[in-house]
């Protein structure tokens, strides 16, 4: 299985500061690689799919980077509604893997 | 908007089977991909396998021996069957569908399912 690797397992932010999130794939997955927003009780929401491609209705403050084996995710300006847990999924091969995810908090 | 909901006992027995349906509103169930996806407390997400609505299954090689996905068009509705059921199965279940590509695009709620005598 394909491994995903997050980093930082929790970050401290402030609103309006920009906020990077790493995926790390522990072999290479080409561009086949997702993010998910999550709040707690609530169902994940689809961010970006295919490393850079914003689904639809998603504001234009997060962005997808990255190939290969190396991602990354970018708020470009925190929001109060962007505190959440951050985690990518690939899907290169079988079967499909998420990373541990990553906790924005407010610092 | 297309809808998931999971529905099913919050409390399975070990070596019991753990059932699940998902109820699909707002949109068709034909012509798409539907996953089981879970999450231990305190962990990852982990895909469970798919299946298309004519039938065809996937599943991961991790639990393979272990689950059933089934469909029933008629009534908008997948469901998930895993067997023999230990502690290390308590997690939050998710079922959500397929996108363009293999990600999901719409997921339902969860449920927690605890494995417990």
């Amino acid at each position: 299985d394909i491994q995903m690797t997050q980093s930082p397992s929790t970050l401290s932010a402030s609103v309006g500061d920009r906020v990077t999130i790493t995926c790390r794939a522990s072999q290479s997955i080409s561009s086949w690689l997702a993010w998910y927003q999550q709040k707690p009780g609530k169902a994940p929401k689809l961010l970006i799919y295919k490393a850079s491609s914003l689904e639809s209705g998603v504001p234009s403050r997060f962005s997808g980077s990255g190939s290969g084996t190396e991602f990354t995710l970018t708020i470009s300006s925190l929001q109060p509604d962007d505190f959440a847990t951050y985690f990518c999924q690939q899907y290169n091969s079988y079967p499909w893997t998420f990373g541990q995810g990553t906790k924005v908090e407010i610092k | 908007q297309v809808q998931l909901q999971e529905s099913g006992p919050g409390l399975v027995k070990p070596s019991e089977t753990l059932s699940l349906t998902c109820s699909v509103s707002g949109g068709s169930i034909n012509n798409y991909y539907w996953s089981w996806i879970r999450q231990p407390p305190g962990k990852g997400l982990e895909w469970i396998g798919y299946i298309y609505y004519s039938g065809s299954t996937n599943y991961n090689p991790s639990l393979r021996s272990r689950v059933t996905i089934s469909v029933d068009t008629s009534k908008s509705q997948f469901s998930l069957k895993l067997s023999s059921v230990t502690a290390a199965d308590t997690a939050v279940y998710y079922c959500a569908r397929k996108g363009s590509g293999w990600y999901f695009d719409f997921w339902g709620q969860g449920t927690l399912v605890t494995v417990s005598s």
